[in-house]
């Protein structure tokens, strides 16, 4: 029962490059969201979908793209890095019931280093 | 804007004291939630209440919810070296699928 699944752990990347942050769930979710954490500032929402093909932006959505073409899948892209990007980096999966929002399921992270 | 703000920001107890957080939120909702982050890992659900309960117990872990001020605490009793972590409160938005507003948190460290 793997959860949430983020891929890579860790990442150091250069001024300018782009790259991909995966993000997999295997409990059939509905809702899948992005987060950055940065000292102090607690978690600020990137993007979200609220199902395949459906996606929104959060709070901090400028320098991301996303895409949800799969209930499992939800993929963050860099597209051109730059050094306040520097962060670390959760999605998260939360099922729709007819009672709300419940607990959101969040992945171990992604710590990425822009230089 | 972050929707919770906490306080404490910092809290350090010896172990077998009580340690409260507390939580304050801006918009109506309709529950709030508590997570707790270890040093490096993911966020784990602690306990979730819903806007019309008052109280709600799991374990060592106390929540209070007060919507006309909107404000919650957060008690963890007998605390151990363990429940060292960091605490957020976060609100849903309403009608905005899964979309989680946090507090800053509220770093705990229970000295053995």
């Amino acid at each position: 029962n793997a959860g949430v699944t983020q891929t890579p752990k860790f990442q150091v990347l250069k001024t300018g490059q782009s790259m991909t942050l995966q993000c997999a769930q295997d409990m059939n979710h509905e809702y899948m969201s992005w987060y950055r954490q940065d000292p102090g500032m607690g978690l600020r929402l990137i993007h979200y979908s609220v199902g395949a093909g459906i996606t929104d932006q959060g709070e901090v959505p400028n320098g991301y793209n996303v895409s949800r073409s799969t209930t499992e899948d939800f993929p963050l892209r860099l597209l051109s890095a730059a050094p306040s990007q520097t962060s670390v980096y959760f999605c998260a999966s939360t099922p729709s019931t007819p009672g709300g929002i419940t607990e959101a399921f969040f992945g171990q992270g992604t710590r990425l280093t822009v230089v | 804007s972050q929707q919770g703000e906490e306080d404490p920001q910092a809290l350090s107890i010896q172990e077998g004291e009580n340690a409260t957080m507390n939580c304050s939120y801006k918009t109506s909702i309709n529950n709030l939630q508590w997570y707790r982050q270890n040093s490096g890992r993911g966020l784990v659900h602690l306990i979730l209440i819903r806007s019309n309960e008052r109280e709600k117990h799991s374990g060592r872990l106390r929540v209070t919810l007060d919507t006309s001020k909107k404000s919650s605490s957060l008690l963890i009793t007998a605390s151990r070296a363990a429940d060292t972590a960091s605490y957020f409160c976060a609100t849903p938005i309403y009608n905005q699928g899964g979309k989680l507003i946090f507090g800053q948190g509220t770093e705990l460290s229970v000295k053995p």
